[in-house]
């Protein structure tokens, strides 16, 4: 069964670096979202992606924030100048165009910690 | 605004129990659809299972069952004869299908399970 694959699995990085978390959706998936969960709490919307623009955002997701899809198969998310509370576990997701409400199937996160 | 509240924050039950999840949810759009997530010890989200605001069947999936009542705005998972395995947290979740809703997901706050042998 297809799935959505995500690198790194995990990643360390130092406060205020760049980080790019990478993606590879399904690949007859056309809506791409990322979410975040800190450690213990809920699954947040950061963004969505549609047609090679952002189609809706979170009020988390501000000017730190951009995510690209490069070629024909990436999706990525990155975070500039990275702060502590950054620290999370991060989902990126997709679904098929086809129908409203359809499941958006997960990746297995990134966990990415800031020192 | 959409709002899932799951206000059963931790659940402890012993092997072969029942269990039922509460979710209740807070939306102003007339079609939305609701759904719930696993999330292992492992970390990744499983999906589970989806309704349509329009479709008030119940619906039994194995050891799985939902009900969903427009009603009361809820929608319950239960799981019958638990097992460890079933251990996880489980996220139920709320797509709008108007306006700026429409496409994400906004999830409660999850129950941890655990099933103890």
């Amino acid at each position: 069964e297809p799935e959505v694959t995500q690198t790194p699995s995990h990643q360390v990085t130092q406060m205020g670096q760049e980080v790019i978390l990478r993606c590879v959706p399904i690949s007859n998936h056309l809506y791409f979202y990322w979410y975040r969960q800190i450690l213990g709490q809920k699954v947040e919307f950061l963004v969505s992606f549609y047609n090679n623009e952002i189609s809706e955002k979170s009020e988390i997701f501000d000017d730190q924030f951009s995510v690209e899809r490069p070629d024909g198969s990436n999706f990525t998310l990155k975070i500039r100048s990275t702060k502590l509370e950054d620290s999370a576990m991060y989902f990126c997701a997709s679904r098929t165009r086809q129908g409203a409400g359809q499941p958006q199937h997960f990746g297995d996160g990134t966990r990415l910690s800031i020192l | 605004a959409q709002k899932v509240t799951q206000a059963q924050t931790e659940i402890s039950v012993v092997e072969k129990e029942d269990v039922t999840l509460d979710c209740v949810y807070e939306t102003r759009d007339t079609t939305y659809y609701l759904f719930w997530y696993k999330q292992p010890p492992s970390g990744e989200l499983v999906f589970l299972i989806r309704r349509n605001s329009f479709d008030e069947q119940n619906e039994i999936s194995g050891r799985y069952s939902w009900n969903f009542q427009k009603s009361t705005s809820s929608f319950n998972f239960t799981i019958t004869a638990s097992q460890v395995v079933d251990s996880a947290v489980y996220f139920c979740a709320l797509m709008g299908a108007g306006g700026t809703s429409y496409g994400k997901l906004t999830f409660g706050q999850g129950t941890i399970l655990t099933v103890h042998p």
